[in-house]
């Protein structure tokens, strides 16, 4: 079975600090692929990144990092600088070779950035 | 390039009633899911097509849920009876076809049962 497990339930920081939101996978497949997405107050899920089980290498886009290791299963989002726009509910989501194409979310981390 | 849409954006209903929601994913995507999120929850699996057919369903699309996709286009969602139960936000993503392409979200229904 794939499980995602998110157990930052809400996270609350001042602007310009840096925050890391934390993700931590389950799954027996050796193929695989992990995301993230945001969804602001409006509702809509926003896709940000997608990796692959078999490249472990980090990325950077602007202010947005995420650090892949296959060794602790998890997958952690970091934000550098944060704004007050970077306020929503982050997900961590799984797509396991095994499961065909749905995706197993995580229970998501509100995110709140304080002016 | 329009993204993935969805109509309506809120339904209010009496528990009983019917409800129909449509999707209509990225035109050139011939995958398309549909996921239920509830409060405070990540979204949950509910079922997808290949162009018109409907390859997996989840546990949780009981009986009183179907869903169609006629000409592998727009997709719709019918809740039949509805419950309190089902009351939750219907998320309708799509993408191309292989596996572990990116999702592409929808706006969501958001159904409320009284």
């Amino acid at each position: 079975a794939q499980k995602v497990t998110q157990a930052q339930t809400e996270i609350s920081v001042v602007e310009k600090e840096d925050v890391t939101l934390d993700c931590v996978y389950e799954t027996r497949d050796t193929t695989y692929y992990l995301f993230w997405y945001k969804q602001p107050p409006s509702g809509e899920l926003v896709f940000l990144i997608r990796r692959n089980s078999f490249d472990e290498q980090n990325e950077i886009s602007g202010r947005y990092s995420w650090n892949f290791q296959k060794s602790t299963s998890s997958f952690n989002f970091t934000i550098t600088a944060s704004q007050v726009v970077d306020s929503a509910v982050y997900f961590c989501a799984l797509s396991a070779a095994s499961s065909a194409s749905k995706i197993i979310f995580g229970s998501g981390t509100r995110l709140s950035i304080r002016p | 390039d329009t993204g993935v849409s969805q109509d309506p954006r809120h339904k209010i209903t009496k528990r009983g009633q019917n409800v129909t929601f449509r999707c209509d994913p990225i035109s050139e995507h011939n995958r398309l899911y549909w996921y239920r999120q509830t409060l405070g929850q990540g979204p949950e699996f509910l079922t997808y097509f290949q162009n018109e057919a409907q390859l997996e369903k989840s546990r949780l699309l009981s009986d009183r849920f179907s869903a169609e996709r006629p000409k592998g286009s727009f997709s719709t969602l019918e809740i039949q009876r509805t419950e309190q139960g089902d009351s939750a936000m219907y998320l309708c993503a799509s993408s191309s076809q292989g596996f572990g392409e990116t999702q592409y979200f929808g706006p969501g229904t958001r159904l409320l049962v009284l």
